[in-house]
């Protein structure tokens, strides 16, 4: 158990929906990221927050956001759901931001779009 | 640009083998840091080891080791005496720092079945 947890484990809706996704990180942890693993992309890091502040994007689509609340925990939001944002959505947390934090990954939620 | 290649898709050996994964890696940072997770069945990702760049140090625990080479780009993942419990996915990741944030950069994955 890497301590942090996600929730909800399993997410079943349809297209043009809108979702979302939470994360507590590890208890003293101020680093979050967002992970998406679909088949065809395999893992890409989508957005990274520091201590509440947005501190990296990376292939993230302009239909997505999220944020980090003052307790520290997240919510990645996914609107305008398409067939292809089915995937396994991970978050990640680490104590600081920098080469040498670890990443510990959360159990992951799924999502499906019908 | 950063990138991280696992050439190996799937690996399958039987129990007690030896098995080596692959993970080749591009960057033009002179500091990085390479990583490698697990992903068993139940999906969640497993940190394993994290190795920086100036350390080439080979790196042993238990039946897993690492083999660094700075020269070639690459950071290898030995598992000696496999067992079934090994079976999973492997994921080699690149650490890449830029404007006070990090990313990972992860390679597509080795799936390796340990037969019985």
């Amino acid at each position: 158990d890497s301590g942090v947890t996600q929730t909800p484990k399993h997410l079943i809706t349809a297209t043009g929906q809108r979702v979302t996704l939470r994360c507590s990180p590890r208890s003293g942890d101020l680093s979050v990221y967002w992970y998406q693993q679909s088949l065809d992309q395999g893992l890409q890091f989508l957005i990274q927050y520091y201590n509440g502040e947005e501190r990296a994007k990376g292939n993230i689509l302009e239909r997505f956001s999220a944020q980090q609340f003052p307790d520290l925990h997240s919510e990645l939001n996914l609107s305008s759901l398409e067939l292809g944002d089915s995937a396994l959505y991970f978050c990640a947390s680490s104590l600081r931001t920098g080469y040498d934090n670890e990443q510990f990954f959360g159990p992951g939620t799924r999502l499906t779009v019908l | 640009a950063q990138k991280v290649t696992q050439a190996q898709t799937e690996i399958s050996v039987v129990e007690k083998e030896d098995v080596t994964l692959d993970c080749v890696y591009e960057t033009r940072d002179t500091t990085y840091y390479l990583f490698w997770y697990k992903q068993p069945p139940s999906g969640e990702l497993v940190f394993l080891i994290r190795r920086n760049s100036f350390d080439e140090q080979n790196e042993i625990s238990g039946r897993y080791s690492w083999n660094f080479q700075k020269s070639t780009s690459s950071f290898n993942f030995t598992i000696t005496a496999s067992q079934v419990v090994d079976s999973a996915v492997y994921f080699c990741a690149l650490a890449n720092f830029y404007q006070g944030a990090q990313k990972l950069v992860f390679g597509q994955g080795t799936r390796l079945t340990i037969n019985p």
